[in-house]
């Protein structure tokens, strides 16, 4: 299996436009998690799926962020209108039932102009 | 709130040395305590980790200590060598399989 995969590794955009970042979890794995990697918090956990469903969203920061999980293969961190704040280092990460490790990808750099 | 806390923020030891980071939670829910090593530009990778039902865990120069009365958990790394310098990150997992991260410790070995 060649791990989760993140999409873009890296994403410059202008203040006030949408991004979208992507992550394709290991295959077998019903959790998937997205994170938010900053200096100052550390790993803060956004928002967790299992089953594709979303099981936790207390940490998604404000109405700005969005998340989904359409299928078992697939799911996307939405950020609507973009804010210079949100730069960070977003990851994701999938498990699975029974496993008690996390494996997270590669990340995707966000800076926000 | 920060379900992990973690000290101290960066760490300096020179090769052969000890490195100490520690961590301390408060919910008793959690039932495992990994510690993740993350080296620039990839994603935290699990090291090695110890459940609440012993009080030491030793892989190679890695050591967890684990103090349940205390909530409290470290990471010890003997001989420490360059290679090791990267970002540590505790982490507590409970039984619906959520992680919950400290904020991270920042080590540089020094040749």
């Amino acid at each position: 299996d060649a791990g989760v995969i993140q999409s873009p590794r890296h994403e410059v955009t202008e203040m006030g436009q949408e991004v979208t970042l992507r992550c394709k979890p290991i295959s077998g794995h019903d959790y998937l998690f997205w994170y938010r990697q900053t200096m100052m918090r550390g790993l803060e956990l956004l928002i967790y799926f299992n089953n594709n469903v979303p099981i936790d969203d207390s940490g998604m920061p404000e109405d700005r962020f969005s998340a989904k999980m359409p299928n078992a293969s697939f799911s996307t961190l939405k950020i609507q209108p973009s804010e210079p704040r949100d730069s960070a280092v977003y990851f994701c990460a999938s498990s699975g039932w029974g496993l008690t490790e996390a494996f997270f990808g590669q990340g995707t750099r966000l800076t926000v102009v | 709130q920060q379900q992990v806390k973690q000290s101290p923020q960066s760490l300096i030891v020179q090769k052969g040395g000890i490195s100490i980071i520690n961590c301390a939670y408060e919910n008793t829910a959690f039932d495992y305590f990994p510690w993740y090593q993350q080296f620039p530009g990839k994603g935290p990778a699990l090291l090695i980790a110890i459940r609440p039902d012993v009080s030491e865990k030793k892989e190679g120069r890695f050591t967890i200590s684990f103090n349940k009365s205390a909530k409290q958990f470290s990471l010890h790394i003997m001989d420490s060598q360059p290679g090791d310098s990267a970002t540590y990150f505790c982490a507590a997992l409970n039984t619906g399989n959520q992680f919950y991260f400290g904020t991270g410790t920042s080590l540089t070995v020094i040749p």
